[in-house]
């Protein structure tokens, strides 16, 4: 069955430095999003995009936050300079056109020291 | 605004008890509706959806969910609970502002099945 990968499973990083959170959606699929989920809490949208451009964000998606799709099979979340509370797990997801199920990845979980 | 409401934070239950796990919601015009599962330390797995037609959806792991509108609600439930079914729980609604599918989940619901 086609998965949505993730990558890297977990990072640490150093609060004031940029990370790049990499996925892979599904290859026929053209709706991407991310979702963030701070430990056991809820699940929260942060971006979606769609024709290499950003459909939609939520608040918590400021001018830290960036998403790129560099080439025909990534879809990166870039966050510039970390902060404490940007410690997450990160969730990439994609649905295809006419589809009704968003297909998530295992994501990645990002720790800021 | 689209939101989903999961009352409970927690839910207990003994193994091979039913198991119900709540969930409201609020949506303009008809809802699609969907419930996820969360083990630990894994990525959110589709559990099923009600989009239209019979308001009992089967999904998987035995699981099942009841559409009501008039009560706005959308319960997740399994006739008999199995202890791998301990595991956090999200309800969620698609929003139709902007992105196309955006799902917009509930607090959760740990599901904790004892032995």
């Amino acid at each position: 069955e086609p998965e949505v990968t993730q990558t890297p499973s977990h990072q640490v990083t150093q609060m004031g430095q940029e990370v790049i959170l990499r996925c892979v959606p599904i290859s026929n699929h053209l709706y991407f999003y991310w979702y963030r989920q701070i430990l056991g809490q809820k699940v929260e949208f942060l971006v979606s995009f769609y024709n290499n451009e950003i459909s939609e964000k939520s608040e918590i998606f400021d001018d830290q936050f960036s998403v790129e799709r560099p080439d025909g099979s990534n879809f990166t979340l870039k966050i510039r300079s970390t902060k404490l509370e940007d410690s997450a797990m990160y969730f990439c997801a994609s649905i295809g056109t006419g589809a009704n199920v968003l297909t998530f990845g295992a994501g990645s979980r990002l720790t800021v020291l | 605004a689209q939101s989903v409401a999961q009352p409970e934070d927690q839910v207990n239950v003994a193994e091979g008890n039913p198991l119900t796990v709540k969930c409201t919601y609020s949506v303009s015009g008809n809802p699609y509706l969907f419930w996820y599962v969360q083990y630990p330390n894994r990525g959110l797995q589709f559990l099923l959806k009600y989009i239209t037609g019979d308001n009992l959806v089967k999904g998987s792991y035995g699981f099942e969910a009841e559409f009501n509108k008039s009560q706005t609600s959308f319960h997740l439930k399994k006739p008999s609970a199995l202890v791998s079914d301990s595991a956090l729980y999200f309800c969620a609604v698609r929003g139709f502002s902007g992105g196309y599918n955006k799902l917009i989940f509930g607090a959760g619901t740990r599901l904790a099945v004892h032995p």
